[in-house]
């Protein structure tokens, strides 16, 4: 069964503070995206890794791919409180026909 | 104006009752998705398009249909409600290129009595 497997699932954290939101994934691929979902609102794309050691840095959010490992890393900076919404992880596998996996979610509150 | 549109927004309906969500996209993408979310369990794909004559069913495609009327245009059906079919469905597309970027629709929240 293909499974993307995020955690934390919920982080609440001070402003200023670095955190790692994880996501494993269960089948072959090269091909991760991370979207962010901010409350009542649509999906937005945030990057796309297409490769192993493929690292996307946008602001204080940096992301990280080692197909190897199954392992995606979104990593937070000095959060600040607009950061505040769910991130999700989406695995692309290789067979699928680009069907994307998602996982559920890690819903990130930053307070100020 | 928005690239992808989703109509309506909001539903209340009651058990048994046929209801159809509307997406339409301006993007000229070929590929279109329903997704379903639901708290704690991400986005699950319902159906997907990727052109007008190729229809596919996605991981829950029971108790839905869909119609691809144009390139443009991707309607989700529910025949007979249910309530745990109660959710918010989400609209995507998507643009092959060698890369699986999703654009979204803002969502209808769909609420079965």
């Amino acid at each position: 069964e293909l499974k993307v497997e995020q955690n934390p699932l919920f982080l609440s954290m001070q402003e200023g503070k670095n955190y790692t939101i994880y996501c494993n994934y269960s089948t072959t691929s090269d091909r991760l995206y991370w979207y962010r979902q901010d409350p009542g609102k649509s999906l937005e794309s945030l990057f796309v890794l297409l490769s192993n050691g493929a690292v996307k840095q946008e602001g204080r959010l940096m992301a990280s791919l080692d197909t190897k490992a199954r392992l995606s890393t979104l990593h937070i900076t000095a959060a600040v409180h607009d950061l505040s919404a769910t991130y999700f992880c989406a695995v692309d596998p290789t067979d699928s026909n680009y069907q994307l996996i998602w996982g559920a979610g890690t819903k990130l509150i930053i307070k100020p | 104006d928005a690239d992808v549109t989703q109509t309506p927004r909001n539903r209340i309906t009651k058990t048994g009752k046929r209801i159809m969500l509307e997406c339409s996209q301006t993007k000229g993408h070929d590929r279109m998705y329903w997704y379903r979310q639901d708290p704690g369990l991400g986005l699950r794909l319902i159906y997907y398009s990727f052109d007008v004559k190729d229809i596919n069913k996605g991981e829950i495609s029971d108790g839905y249909s869909v119609s691809r009327q144009a390139q443009a245009k991707f309607s989700l059906s529910l025949e007979s409600a249910i309530p745990n079919q109660t959710a918010l469905y989400f609209c995507a597309t998507s643009d092959f290129d060698g890369v699986e970027t999703q654009y979204f629709g803002p969502g209808t929240r769909l609420l079965v009595l």
